[in-house]
């Protein structure tokens, strides 16, 4: 079944405590992106990733680091998360552009920072 | 910064009434995209308009992008308790170069049975 993984999906941490969420996609894409979403807000976007070893900053980029080693996965890392990171995380990936093609998500990971 | 906004935030018909959601953005578009998120879970694609003016048609659901390709709207006829959820649009700068994609604040739908 083609789909996007993410883990973990809740996930309740403390200030300063490094993190990992990964993402996975079994979809061949080439394009990845990560978004939070806030109340009001809408979804915005953190990183996004057009290739392997291809990575760019979105809306949202401070606090947050990306890497992509390889096609299939785009983990997101907080190296110092704070309470202002409490968010729904959501990763997503797209056969092209993200701006011209079909974007996949994630089921969300659910994130609270103490 | 650039910015998309979506009116109305929430919106609560009967089950039977229509549904509009607009989608207005502070810069020109190269394109839209429509996606549906039902509570609890994750955005869903519905549809990507391209050309100026183009109008698409989903069963109950009607999508217009507008001539500037600015705006866009979504109408659903006859709402039915399976359209509850939120609904964005999302659109790429047209003057950029990279993949931002820039999502509404989104509209929240509610349906009374």
């Amino acid at each position: 079944e083609a789909q996007v993984t993410q883990n973990p999906r809740y996930l309740i941490t403390v200030t300063g405590k490094k993190l990992t969420v990964t993402c996975s996609q079994n979809m061949n894409h080439e394009y990845m992106s990560w978004y939070r979403q806030d109340p009001g807000l809408g979804l915005r976007q953190i990183y996004y990733s057009m290739n392997v070893e291809v990575t760019d900053k979105g809306d949202v980029p401070e606090g947050y680091k990306v890497s992509r080693k390889e096609k299939r996965n785009f983990p997101l890392i907080l190296e110092s998360p704070s309470p202002n990171q409490t968010s729904l995380y959501f990763c997503a990936s797209s056969l092209g552009l993200a701006g011209a093609n079909e974007q996949f998500f994630g089921p969300g990971t659910r994130l609270t920072v103490l | 910064g650039q910015q998309v906004m979506q009116i109305p935030q929430y919106q609560h018909v009967q089950e039977g009434e229509d549904f509009t959601t607009y989608c207005n953005s502070s810069t020109t578009l190269s394109n839209i995209q429509w996606y549906k998120q039902r509570p609890g879970g994750h955005p869903v694609f519905l549809i990507q308009l391209v050309k100026s003016g183009e109008v698409k048609k989903q069963k109950r659901l009607t999508f217009q992008f507008g001539e500037a390709k600015k705006n866009s709207s979504l109408h659903i006829t006859a709402t039915q308790t399976t359209d509850v959820g939120t609904y964005f649009c999302a659109g790429r700068p047209y003057t950029e170069d990279t993949d931002k994609l820039i999502f509404g604040t989104g509209t929240r739908l509610q349906v009374f049975p």
